[in-house]
This record gives C-alpha cells, sequence and structure tokens, in this order.
C-alpha cells in the first residue's frame, strides 16, 4: 500500500515570494499529481508527470523517481495562489487515487 | 460545458435515508472514480468503474454502499440507510485511461441530520 507524505502542512508566506511544497511516496508509482483545492472546495488538477519537470505559468513540478520525491513550486506567489494543494499518486497497487493530506497555503498581500 | 458534472450540490438526508449522487464524466470519458472527503481529513479513493463494469471497489465502505456506471447515463454511487458518519464531501473524476488526467467535478456536499 502507498503511502503519500506532504510537507509542510500550513504555510503562510507573503506575496512575490518563492513557494516549494514537497511530497515523497512509499512504493513505485505510475503517475504523480498535483491538485489545487479552492477555499469554495471545487479540485482542479494542476500537472500528471511521471518524470522530469513541467511547467505552467508560475507553477512548476518536478519529480525524482529514485528518491521517490516531487516538489510543487510557485514562482512570484499572489493571494490568489491561497488554497490547499494536494499531492497524489497513481500505482502502486491502487487503481485510484493515493492523496497526501495536503498543504495549507496562505499568500499575504 | 464539457467539464465532469455532479448533482446534487447539496444533498440533506435524515438518518436511515437514502442518497443517490449522480455524476457525469467528461465527453468521451469512460472511467469514473469516486472519492469521498470526510471534514478535515483528506480525500479517499472509494470506488473505480468503467462503463457497465465496477474494477476497483476496495475503497468503498462493504455495507449501504453501492455505485454503478450504466451503459447509458450517469454514474450513481448510492447510499442506504445514511448516517450521520456519511455526511462529506463526495467527489467524481473521469479520465480517458486509467493512465491519464483526471478531472474532477464540484463535488457533492452531503448532510445528514
Amino acid at each position: 500500500k502507498n503511502e503519500v507524505e506532504q510537507s509542510p502542512q500550513n504555510l503562510t508566506a507573503q506575496e512575490g515570494e518563492f513557494i516549494t511544497i514537497n511530497c515523497s511516496y512509499s512504493v513505485g508509482i505510475s503517475a504523480l499529481h498535483w491538485l489545487q483545492q479552492h477555499p469554495g472546495g471545487g479540485i482542479v488538477s494542476l500537472f500528471m508527470l511521471s518524470s522530469g519537470k513541467k511547467k505552467h505559468g508560475r507553477l512548476i513540478a518536478t519529480i525524482n523517481i529514485q528518491e521517490k520525491h516531487s516538489s510543487l513550486h510557485i514562482t512570484a506567489s499572489h493571494p490568489r495562489d491561497s488554497a490547499v494543494y494536494i499531492c497524489a499518486a497513481t500505482g502502486g497497487g491502487a487503481d485510484g487515487l493515493t492523496f497526501g493530506k495536503g498543504t495549507h497555503l496562505i499568500i499575504q498581500p | 460545458n464539457a467539464g465532469v458534472m455532479q448533482n446534487p450540490r447539496h444533498l440533506v438526508r435524515r438518518r436511515g435515508q437514502e442518497a443517490r449522487l449522480r455524476c457525469s464524466p467528461m465527453k468521451g470519458h469512460s472511467h469514473v472514480y469516486w472519492y469521498r472527503q470526510l471534514p478535515e481529513e483528506g480525500l479517499k479513493f472509494m470506488v473505480y468503474l468503467q462503463k457497465e463494469n465496477i474494477i476497483d471497489e476496495s475503497g468503498m465502505p462493504k455495507e449501504r454502499f453501492s455505485a454503478e456506471f450504466p451503459k447509458e447515463g450517469p454514474s450513481i454511487l448510492r447510499i442506504q440507510q445514511v448516517v450521520r458518519g456519511d455526511s462529506a464531501a463526495y467527489f467524481c473524476a473521469s479520465s480517458n485511461s486509467n493512465q491519464e488526467t483526471q478531472y474532477f467535478g464540484p463535488g457533492t456536499r452531503l448532510l445528514v441530520l
């Protein structure tokens, strides 16, 4: 059974700061997902990656398969980035996603 | 709107009643997943279905819960004889295959009184 751990659990930063959220998993996976859950509860899929690095706007996701570790970076953070960011894994024996507990991010103006 | 649709968005039931949650996947998607988010907890996998088949229901409680994805129409998550502990947000996601991005619906917030 895969275990997905995220850190930090809570993060408060000032507008403009560079943000890093970390995710580690315990067994081999087929893909790693980063999701964003808005204060209203909706969930948006940000990235799905199985190797290397992906970039979309100010968001960058990286994964190191050997170390079973992924990071989500936000450059030039903005208050509208405030949300819960969730790391999730597919594979490792499970059909559905296995989720981390999420990182509550608050960006203060 | 080609996104994943769920209805109702909010559902209130009294203990012992039945709750039926519906999910219409994105157009062209034949894979549907149901997840539950209990208050102050993370998301948990419940069940994975393809058209007319349950592929993996390992995350679903053995009693009172059932899911289907018929050939025509939406996927249904059914909870019989609801209890207060069933109060949660239930999210549906769909994908083109098990190896591709899952797109989430807005969720159904179930409150059991």
